[in-house]
């Protein structure tokens, strides 16, 4: 099965600083990575994906994330945290179900709380 | 442009009581159904998914069952509720294909099990 892990339960930034949120995966042949991000009592929205081409993938609300294969990583990163970026990101994998259809495997979240 | 509808938004029930939660997709056609279950604010733990009418895979044997009645209608059950069922339910689609589509997700239901 594939698998992403998320490091750090939280991570503390101050505004305006850059923030990066880690995840690392593991996968047999090419990975599809995704980023989401959940603010309280909502569902998650997607942020960007990378399946193939470059490795620095742009998204909504100024996100980005680098895919580095030789480290197997594929980290949200963001030149100037907004204190409105405080929420709970995941990063998720293409993985396969029980049925044999690709599902979704979801990391255990990482806390990002920008201090103003 | 595609919406999700989940609720309710918010549900208390006791133990032992009948469960059923409600997912509706506008806007696209045969998409992939998905419910998940998040516990205490953090992981994801995929509860069902559905590819098509009628077809659905378990990924997580409990007492709670799923149906797809319909094309964009995807109903989560159970006969008798767990405290260990308390959570944040949430419903999410995608386009079907290849994997590499973005899940979309509903607001959730927040159950508690009293």
């Amino acid at each position: 099965a594939q698998s992403v892990a998320q490091p750090e339960d939280q991570v503390n930034v101050a505004e305006g600083n850059p923030l990066t949120v880690k995840c690392t995966y593991s996968v047999s042949g090419n990975p599809y990575l995704f980023w989401y991000v959940q603010y309280p009592n909502r569902g998650l929205q997607f942020l960007l994906k990378y399946i193939t081409g470059d490795n620095l993938v742009k998204g909504s609300y100024g996100f980005e994330a680098e895919f580095n294969k030789s480290q197997t990583s594929f980290h949200l990163k963001k030149p100037s945290a907004l204190v409105s970026d405080s929420a709970l990101y995941f990063c998720a994998v293409r993985d396969r179900g029980s049925g044999g259809s690709y599902i979704p495997t979801f990391g255990r979240g990482t806390s990002l709380i920008v201090h103003p | 442009s595609q919406t999700i509808h989940q609720w309710p938004a918010t549900l208390v029930q006791p133990v032992g009581s009948p469960l059923s939660l409600e997912c509706t997709v506008e806007g696209t056609s045969n998409p992939n159904l998905y419910w998940y279950r998040q516990a205490a604010g953090r992981g994801l733990q995929l509860l069902f998914y559905s590819v098509g009418i009628g077809q659905i895979s378990s990924e997580v044997p409990q007492n709670l069952s799923a149906s797809r009645p319909q094309d964009r209608q995807f109903i989560l059950s159970s006969k008798k509720l767990l405290l260990s069922d308390s959570g944040f339910y949430l419903c999410a689609w995608r386009t079907g294909g290849g994997g590499n589509s973005p899940l979309h997700f509903g607001n959730g239901t927040r159950l508690t099990v009293t």
